[in-house]
């Protein structure tokens, strides 16, 4: 079975810090992804990587990096934590769009973080 | 605008009652597939099925039954008798076919589904 691990299930962290999240994959996938889930608002995609060293933007990513040095680790930081950034992070991983289409991303327990 | 709207925020039901999640995409792509993931309490959200655009032969699987229709741009999701076990946020996602890795979804918002024993 396909592994996601997000470094922390709760995390409090004060306005102005700057915070990592983690995220290590075991299964060897290309493509990662980082979400951020608000009530009413589904999940949204904050940044994702199909390779070592690449990223792209989401549909939210003002306030965030990523980092992906290692192909199993996907790090998202928040430069600044806002109060506004408070939130479910969700991590994800999939195999790179083969022949038979967009694969299934497959999701951490992921972080609920608290900005005070 | 939203390519996947899940218009029923909350749905309750009675243990052993049939449900259907609605889903309803938008996009302009000939080649997507769609997707249903499940969210129980515990947070992680589990892969439950993915559908090209090109079969719209009806899939089920034990208690759960999935219907696609182009013509409605519909991916419904039915449980068959439902158990305390379903209770759970249901997401459905479009992925449209991109010429470059990256494998980008786009989630509906959610449909929480409580089953009341």
């Amino acid at each position: 079975d396909v592994k996601v691990t997000q470094s922390s299930r709760y995390l409090v962290k004060r306005t102005g810090e700057k915070v990592f999240l983690e995220c290590v994959q075991d299964m060897d996938h290309e493509n990662m992804f980082w979400y951020r889930q608000d009530p009413g608002l589904g999940l949204r995609l904050i940044y994702f990587s199909y390779d070592v060293k690449m990223k792209e933007k989401g549909d939210i990513p003002e306030g965030y990096s990523v980092s992906r040095e290692k192909k199993e680790r996907f790090s998202l930081i928040l430069e600044s934590a806002s109060t506004n950034q408070t939130s479910m992070y969700l991590c994800a991983s999939s195999l790179l769009f083969g022949d038979r289409g967009p694969q299934p991303q497959h999701f951490g327990d992921g972080t609920r973080l608290s900005i005070l | 605008a939203q390519k996947v709207t899940q218009a029923q925020t909350e749905i309750s039901v009675v243990e052993k009652e049939d449900v259907t999640l609605d889903c309803v995409y938008e996009t302009r792509d000939t080649t997507y597939y769609l997707f249903w993931y499940k969210q129980p309490p515990s947070g992680e959200l589990v892969f439950l099925i993915r559908r090209n655009s090109f079969d719209e032969q009806n899939e089920i699987s034990g208690r759960y039954s999935w219907n696609f229709q182009k013509s409605t741009s519909s991916f419904n999701f039915t449980i068959t008798a439902s158990q305390v076990v379903d209770s759970a946020v249901y997401f459905c996602a479009l992925s449209e076919s991109l010429y470059f890795t990256g494998n980008q979804f786009y989630f509906g918002t959610g449909t929480s589904l409580t089953v009341i024993p």
